[in-house]
């Protein structure tokens, strides 16, 4: 089992320039979860997909951020335009319907400068 | 919203001391769940408790699930240097369906000295 695989593990950007972040969840699992890290807020989630369908997006900073999930396999995060408060980890974990335990991949580290 | 107050917010231990910290919350869970994160990675499951005055270990490590299932302990006994890293509670309500989703404490950073 490879795990959570996200991608790429560090990205740093211009202002302004758009940053699509990627997420491979673990096969089997059907549910797809986007987190934000900081020291200042902790861990947040921004939202989640369940059978491939966004559920709950209400932690979405703004309109700025766009999430898909085109198939079970594949999620992305954008970010369009990127701004210097959007830096931070941001990860992407998946679970079972049956097992209510979340797999976190390693993180992207995002920095906008 | 659900809300997890995690205590304490870091602590500073030698090598050998046994440590302890917990999660209240202002709503009633179902599933309370603790995770440790290794600097640079994503937080790895440690233990998962399922039911009220649920006891659980896993090594060095014990939880438990409150009676009242509004907060959650987690012990690390006999610490060493690398139990070091951020240590986070999650508790989940169902939230219909099938969905789980997941409220993260604040994490407490864990700093064991040599």
């Amino acid at each position: 089992d490879a795990g959570v695989i996200q991608s790429p593990r560090h990205e740093v950007t211009e202002m302004g320039q758009e940053v699509t972040l990627r997420c491979k969840p673990i096969s089997g699992h059907n549910s797809l979860f986007w987190y934000r890290q900081t020291m200042m807020r902790g861990l947040e989630l921004l939202i989640y997909f369940n059978n491939n369908v966004p559920i709950d997006d209400s932690g979405m900073p703004e309109d700025r951020f766009s999430a898909k999930m085109p198939n079970a396999s594949f999620s992305t995060l954008k970010i369009q335009p990127s701004e210097p408060r959007d830096s931070a980890v941001y990860f992407c974990a998946s679970s079972s319907t049956y097992r209510p335990v979340y797999t976190f991949g390693s993180g992207t580290r995002l920095t906008v400068v | 919203g659900q809300q997890l107050n995690q205590s304490p917010q870091s602590m500073f231990i030698q090598e050998g001391e046994d440590v302890s910290m917990n999660c209240t919350s202002s709503s009633i869970f179902n599933t309370w769940l603790w995770y440790k994160q290794d600097p640079g990675e994503g937080p790895v499951l440690l233990i998962a408790l399922y039911k009220a005055g649920e006891l659980t270990s896993n090594g060095r490590l014990t939880a438990q699930f409150g009676i009242t299932r509004k907060d959650s302990f987690l012990n690390i006994s006999a610490s060493i240097p690398s139990d070091v890293g951020i240590y986070f509670c999650a508790g989940q309500l169902r939230s219909g369906g099938s969905n789980y989703k997941l409220t993260f404490g604040k994490g407490t950073l864990l700093t064991v000295n040599p």
